[in-house]
């Protein structure tokens, strides 16, 4: 079965410090990563995606098949970071049409 | 341009009332999805829509739970019977096409009292 894990409900950090949220996938295929970005009162959006390879708001995101990871990473949190992330998984095999979502991790940067 | 739009915003019923949710995709988007997302889980699969046809409704609950897109724009997910379980944010997403980015609605806050 296709499932995406993220095992930290929330991870506060201060302002300068490195993030790194998880994200664990289980897909018998060849996957596609993407993290969503859920700040407050505003709605979901697409923060990254593995093929594309970019740093956006100087997160990146590298996928390793051998560990089934897709972390998120930031060197320097900053305030305005702090939201909701989604790692999803979208299945490349002929017939998964779907994006499989984790339950998300709240990231609190504080000054 | 106008993002996904969706109404109402916020809709409380009654259990075993009928509710019908809408969604307005970004104009010329071929594709369309709904989710649904319950308090502190990240939103859950329910439909996609390839133009006027459901292409995959794997993820519709049960059969309380029917969706429509008559004219391959806007679309209309309808909850008979509701259930207090039923409670929970409907997202509404787009894409050009089933490749490409998803662009989400604001949602639509279900309460079933």
């Amino acid at each position: 079965a296709q499932r995406v894990t993220q095992p930290e409900k929330l991870l506060s950090v201060f302002k300068g410090a490195p993030v790194e949220l998880k994200c664990n996938y289980s897909y018998s295929g060849s996957p596609e990563l993407f993290w969503y970005v859920q700040y407050s009162r505003q709605r979901l959006q697409l923060l990254l995606r593995h093929i594309s390879r970019e740093s956006i708001k100087g997160f990146t995101a590298d996928l390793n098949k051998g560990e089934t990871s897709f972390h998120l990473k930031k060197p320097f949190a900053q305030e305005e970071d702090s939201a909701m992330y989604y790692c999803a998984l979208w299945g490349r095999n002929t017939g998964f049409q779907k994006l499989v979502f984790g339950t998300g991790t709240r990231l609190l940067v504080s000054p | 341009g106008a993002g996904v739009s969706q109404t109402p915003s916020n809709k409380v019923t009654e259990k075993g009332k009928y509710v019908e949710l809408r969604c307005d995709p970004i104009s010329g988007h071929t594709a369309l999805y709904w989710y649904r997302q319950s308090l502190g889980q990240g939103p859950e699969f329910l439909i996609y829509f390839q133009g006027t046809g459901a292409a995959d409704d794997s993820g519709l609950p049960n059969d309380r739970f029917f969706a429509v897109r008559p004219e391959g724009s806007v679309s209309t997910l309808k909850i008979q019977r509701t259930e207090r379980g039923d409670s929970a944010v409907y997202l509404c997403a787009s894409s050009s096409d089933q490749r490409r980015e998803q662009y989400f609605g604001p949602g639509t806050r279900l309460t079933v009292t």
